[in-house]
């Protein structure tokens, strides 16, 4: 149980075109989700956190308007990347957090995006 | 803010030997939870091991116990009779308790790569 998954596992676009990653809950219901952002062989960056019917919550210098974030329903969460730039680039990963498993209110991760922006 | 600190970027060590891993962290709060996280090459987030700080018993998880400092602030991951597939990256991670606008966050360390040898 408590599996999360991503869609897609890697996007390539062009430069200014915008692009959408899913992430869904499958077997349980996420009050939030949590985006974030990694480098090669860095730590996880918080992008936002999401909670669903209202508008995210975004980290200090995460530009809102580039990073669009809809939590629509207890099982899905969309990032939207507008406009995106080659320094986009990067892999971004979701997880998720609700009352399922052995540990309520643990953090389920999705298995991550690769985003590649030419 | 809460503060994670991995001052171990790589280590290596032998198959089936014991290594261990060093996390300290910085909080005022007084009760939180401390987790281990592997991140193998396929990038998907695994949890390894949590720790409640209100438990004074460190946690186990088969070959993967945790030496918990409260005092110190210190949580340290040791994992006995190393496997190829233990090589990873991991990350050591605090979260706070329930209520307040930190619910549910992550604050993860830098992260320690992992490499065994056979």
């Amino acid at each position: 149980g408590a599996v999360v998954s991503q869609h897609p596992s890697w996007v390539i676009c062009k430069s200014g075109t915008s692009v959408k990653i899913e992430c869904r809950s499958l077997d349980f219901q996420a009050t939030t989700m949590f985006w974030y952002r990694q480098f090669p062989k860095q730590s996880l960056m918080l992008m936002a956190t999401s909670n669903e019917g209202s508008k995210a919550t975004y980290e200090q210098g995460v530009e809102k308007d580039k990073f669009l974030i809809n939590h629509a329903s207890l099982t899905l969460s969309t990032l939207t990347v507008t406009s995106a730039h080659p320094e986009d680039s990067s892999f971004y990963i979701c997880s998720a957090m609700g009352l399922a498993g052995d540990f309520v209110y643990e953090q389920y991760f999705g298995p991550g995006t690769r985003l590649t922006v030419t | 803010a809460q503060t994670v600190t991995q001052s171990q970027p790589e280590m290596s060590v032998q198959e089936a030997e014991t290594v261990t891993l060093s996390c300290t962290y910085d909080t005022s709060e007084s009760d939180y939870y401390l987790f281990w996280y592997k991140q193998p090459p396929s990038r998907q987030m695994i949890l390894v091991i949590r720790q409640e700080a209100y438990k004074q018993q460190n946690a186990t998880e088969n070959r993967f116990s945790v030496n918990f400092q409260k005092a110190a602030k210190s949580f340290s991951l040791k994992i006995s009779d190393s496997q190829l597939g233990d090589a990873a990256m991991y990350f050591c991670a605090y979260r706070s308790p329930a209520g307040g606008t930190s619910y549910g966050k992550l604050t993860f360390g830098q992260g320690t790569i992992l490499t065994v040898h056979p």
